[in-house]
């Protein structure tokens, strides 16, 4: 099974409206870490937010918030006021207590219109 | 900038030639990756290694070696590169604890030709 599943392979938003990308997980370990990774065209890999499994309150960086549904298994990203500078492909990821490797989605191409 | 610095950036090989890539890192990560990314495949781990003088095989490991003679440098190598390797390779390291993430490298394109 996939441990991490991106169903958006692409995504338009309008210019300063919120868009969510969707992510869902799978694990039966009680202690967990999940991530949000942006990768603009440019190619380089950056960390946005993160949500520990233990965390009661969803977390938020800015602009962007991590609604995290611990029942439903899924941890998707909240982009308020998007901006140009959005347009990235949008990785989510998540580490176990084995954190010898993440599991990394497919990805989501996200693109913003003027 | 405290980071993970991989060199080169950009490389063209041709079938059969050698060459390793280098990743280093600053901030006394116990744990250290190479990724490949290829397009509509996402991020492949292709070794890691949880400390100094250990390695492990990842998802694609065939064709390429690594070491990780000191802490802070992560080697990954191909004997005898093949187009199949043409790719962008990425390097990460990390704490070795759940609630730390990533940090990436910028990047190596590798054309094999």
């Amino acid at each position: 099974a996939q441990k991490i599943t991106q169903t958006q392979p692409g995504m338009f938003v309008q210019e300063k409206e919120a868009v969510t990308l969707d992510c869902t997980y799978d694990t039966s370990d009680p202690s967990y870490g999940l991530f949000w990774y942006k990768q603009p065209s440019s190619g380089e890999m950056i960390f946005l937010i993160y949500q520990g499994s233990y965390d009661q309150q969803n977390a938020t960086e800015g602009r962007y918030s991590l609604n995290f549904q611990k029942a439903r298994k899924s941890a998707n990203l909240v982009i308020s006021a998007s901006q140009l500078g959005d347009s990235a492909m949008y990785f989510c990821a998540m580490r176990e207590r084995d954190f010898n490797k993440f599991y990394f989605g497919s990805g989501t191409k996200l693109n913003v219109k003027p | 900038n405290a980071g993970v610095t991989q060199t080169p950036k950009f490389r063209v090989l041709k079938t059969g030639q050698s060459m390793t890539l280098l990743c280093a890192q600053d901030m006394n990560h116990e744990y250290m990756y190479w990724y490949r990314q290829d397009p509509g495949m996402g991020l492949r781990l292709i070794h890691y290694s949880v400390g100094e003088g250990t390695t492990a095989k990842g998802e694609v490991p065939d064709g390429y070696n690594v070491s990780r003679l000191k802490k802070q440098n992560f080697l990954l190598g191909l004997e005898s590169a093949a187009p199949s390797q043409t790719s962008v390779y990425f390097c990460a390291s990390s704490y070795s604890m759940v609630g730390y993430g990533y940090t990436f490298g910028s990047g190596t394109r590798l054309t094999v030709v």
